[in-house]
């Protein structure tokens, strides 16, 4: 399996800060890299798809680049509805395989 | 829009079954270009996907390696929701379980998800 290694595990900044998290993978996944948000007690929700498209309906504040197998998510301008945890997952191998997520805290 | 509603018991004992079940509104179970997939979270495992059925023709699953024998994902076009049964549990398998579309064609882009259940193994 490919494994997703997210940095750091944890951050703290403040409202209008910019965040970056950045996620490795173990081999090459080209562009086939996922971004989901979960809020404490909620299920994950779908952000970016294909490392940088953003999904319809998210905010403009957060973007994603990279291929290969270095990639990083941006907020930017924290809000304070942006704190909970972000998950890259990469979809280029079965099985779909998750990092260990990046809890963003204000 | 598509709502995930899952149900199933919070408290399983060790060698039993875990059964979850996801209720689908606004989409189809045995839509041709959707799959339905169960992933588990815990602290020690983190997101791990466990597995998808879809139809094309025919029923068909995939099971990951780490609960290949032991998980069985059915479902059911009657009620339209599909049901994850993990037999032989131990208190390894407790863990938030969470049911998930995939958005397009064995896309692996899941969304939405399920509200989670949380189920615990223990005696």
């Amino acid at each position: 399996d490919i494994q997703m290694t997210q940095s750091p595990s944890s951050l703290s900044a403040s409202v209008g800060d910019r965040v970056t998290i950045t996620c490795q993978a173990s081999q090459d996944i080209y562009n086939y890299l996922n971004w989901y948000q979960q809020k404490p007690g909620k299920a994950p929700k779908f952000l970016i798809y294909e490392a940088s498209t953003l999904e319809a309906g998210v905010t403009s504040r957060f973007s994603g680049s990279g291929s290969g197998t270095e990639f990083t998510f941006t907020i930017n301008g924290l809000q304070p509805e942006d704190i909970g945890t972000y998950y890259c997952q990469q979809y280029h191998s079965q099985p779909p395989t998750f990092g260990q997520g990046t809890k963003v805290e204000i | 829009q598509v709502q995930l509603l899952q149900s199933g018991p919070g408290l399983v004992k060790p060698s039993q079954t875990l059964s979850v079940t996801c209720a689908i509104s606004g989409d189809n179970v045995s839509r041709y270009s959707a799959s339905w997939n169960w992933m588990r979270q815990s602290p020690s495992r983190g997101l791990e996907w466990l597995g998808r059925t879809y139809y094309r023709s025919k029923w068909y699953h995939d099971y990951a390696v780490s609960v290949q024998g032991r998980i069985a994902i059915d479902p059911d076009t009657s009620k339209n929701q599909f049901s994850l049964h993990l037999k032989s549990v131990t208190p390894d398998d407790t863990a938030v379980y969470f049911c998930a579309r995939d958005k397009y064609t064995n896309s692996n882009w899941f969304d939405p998800w399920g509200q989670g259940t949380l189920v615990i193994v223990s005696s």
